[in-house]
């Protein structure tokens, strides 16, 4: 069973500084893996998959990066809607299953 | 495109069962490469609970759950349905279905979220 970790836990930022979250696999994943944003109240939204491809809509601003273990969500430019919390996610196909790491809250500092 | 829309909230006696249904508008269930759900309790983080696959019909469930969960498809209504018994406090959350969608590359990724049923137990 994959395990996801991320940190750091909760990041204090100021709008428009730079935001650097990591996920990191407890066995490889290749590039399988996705990041999502969630703020109060709402559904996660899928922000990137397959580690640094943008979802359809999302801003130039979010990047993913990474492979194998090791994966890095950057928000070059902080703005005021992107303070949430950030899931990064992978998908075991046989079994079937889900996974999510812990989650990283952006907050305002 | 498909919008998942998910039933309305509960209040459920512990030991009791929910049935949380999601209906597939504008689309079907058997478009998705599967429909999971996750849970999220009160200020925590994301919980796979299982998923099933429509076209198979074939549910996998999380040990977590296993014997408390069933989920299920009904093709002629595109609605999707997780039930949950013997519900305790600790059950109390939000309950999300969400529809997995294949990519290129081989990879596969829950692209589109219902809008959440918040399911409390209390008695």
């Amino acid at each position: 069973e994959i395990v996801l970790t991320q940190s750091p836990a909760t990041l204090s930022l100021s709008p428009g500084e730079r935001a650097t979250l990591s996920c990191r696999a407890s066995q490889s994943v290749s590039n399988f893996l996705a990041w999502y944003q969630q703020k109060p109240g709402q559904a996660p939204r899928l922000l990137i998959y397959d580690a640094s491809n943008r979802a359809t809509g999302i801003p130039a601003r979010f990047s993913g990066s990474g492979s194998g273990t090791d994966f890095t969500l950057t928000i070059s430019s902080l703005e005021p809607e992107d303070f949430a919390v950030y899931y990064c996610h992978q998908r075991s196909n046989w079994p079937p299953r889900l996974t999510f790491g812990g989650g990283t809250k952006v907050e305002i500092k | 495109q498909v919008q998942l829309v998910q039933s309305g909230a509960e209040v459920k006696k512990p030991g009791s069962s929910v049935k949380v249904s999601c209906k597939a508008s504008g689309g079907t269930v058997s478009s998705s490469s599967a429909i999971s759900w996750v849970r999220q309790a009160p200020g925590q983080g994301l919980e796979w609970m299982g998923g099933i696959i429509p076209i198979f019909g074939t549910s996998n469930y999380a040990q977590k759950f296993q014997g408390r969960v069933t989920i299920t498809a009904d093709e002629s209504t595109s609605t999707a349905y997780m039930e949950l018994s013997g519900l305790r406090s600790e059950d109390t959350a939000v309950y999300y279905c969400t529809r997995t969608s294949s990519y290129d590359s081989g990879g596969y990724y829950e692209d589109n979220w219902g809008q959440g049923t918040l399911v409390t137990v209390s008695s």
